[in-house]
């Protein structure tokens, strides 16, 4: 069984520029959630997905972030414009929903915005 | 608010000693708590978890985490430390809203 992959592993761009990155959750699991690590501080968590709703996006930082789930399968997490502050690795976890406390995760996605 | 305070940012040990990771969580009840592992270029890996019953949890790889809720402590311990056990360790708690809070993490470096 595969495990939650992201894509691209890593990403950089020029701040005003745009990123879309990807997780894909393992198949069945309705639960997605995107966290971030920025570097030196905790893993905090974005928002989190059941099927292709948004359950929970309280650790959205700002507008310029936005995250989709279409079809309830993989999912979007795009920032617009790009700005310095927004570097970092980007997880991405799913979980069942019965046992929705293990949580796997992906390998992340390292953004860096210059 | 719930949070998780990692207070030991790299540990080095030597292979074959012992190894305890030190966690304090604050939350206003017991919160669900996990430890992870996060391996060079891997995803982070669930070592084990707690959220009732016994207070020592036993996990993958050898390790076992000990909940103490006077001292709001979920330390993670290894009696004996292998080289592939070199990674960064985080400590996380829950309040069973599946939002999961982390700490700063706890990089381990083991010697020969």
């Amino acid at each position: 069984e595969a495990g939650v992959t992201q894509f691209p592993s890593h990403s950089v761009i020029e701040k005003g520029q745009t990123v879309t990155l990807r997780c894909d959750p393992i198949s069945g699991h309705d639960n997605l959630y995107w966290y971030r690590r920025v570097m030196g501080k905790e893993i905090k968590f974005l928002l989190h997905f059941v099927k292709e709703s948004k359950q929970d996006e309280s650790g959205m930082p700002n507008n310029r972030f936005l995250a989709e789930r279409t079809g309830g399968t993989y999912s979007t997490l795009k920032v617009q414009p790009a700005e310095l502050e927004d570097s970092g690795v980007y997880f991405c976890a799913s979980s069942q929903d019965r046992g929705w406390e293990t949580q796997y995760f992906g390998p992340g996605t390292r953004l860096l915005v210059l | 608010a719930q949070s998780v305070t990692q207070p030991d940012i790299h540990i080095t040990v030597s292979e074959g000693a012992s190894l305890e990771l030190r966690c304090n969580y604050s939350y206003g009840a017991t919160p669900y708590l996990f430890w992870y592992v996060q391996s060079p270029g891997q995803g982070l890996q669930l070592l084990l978890k707690y959220f009732s019953g016994d207070t020592l949890v036993q996990g993958i790889k050898g390790f076992e985490a000990e909940f103490k809720r006077s001292q709001s402590s979920f330390n993670l311990r290894k009696p004996s430390v292998h080289w592939s056990d070199a990674a960064e360790y985080f400590c996380a708690c829950s309040g069973g809203y599946q939002k999961v809070t982390f700490g700063i993490g706890t990089k381990l470096q083991v010697i020969p």
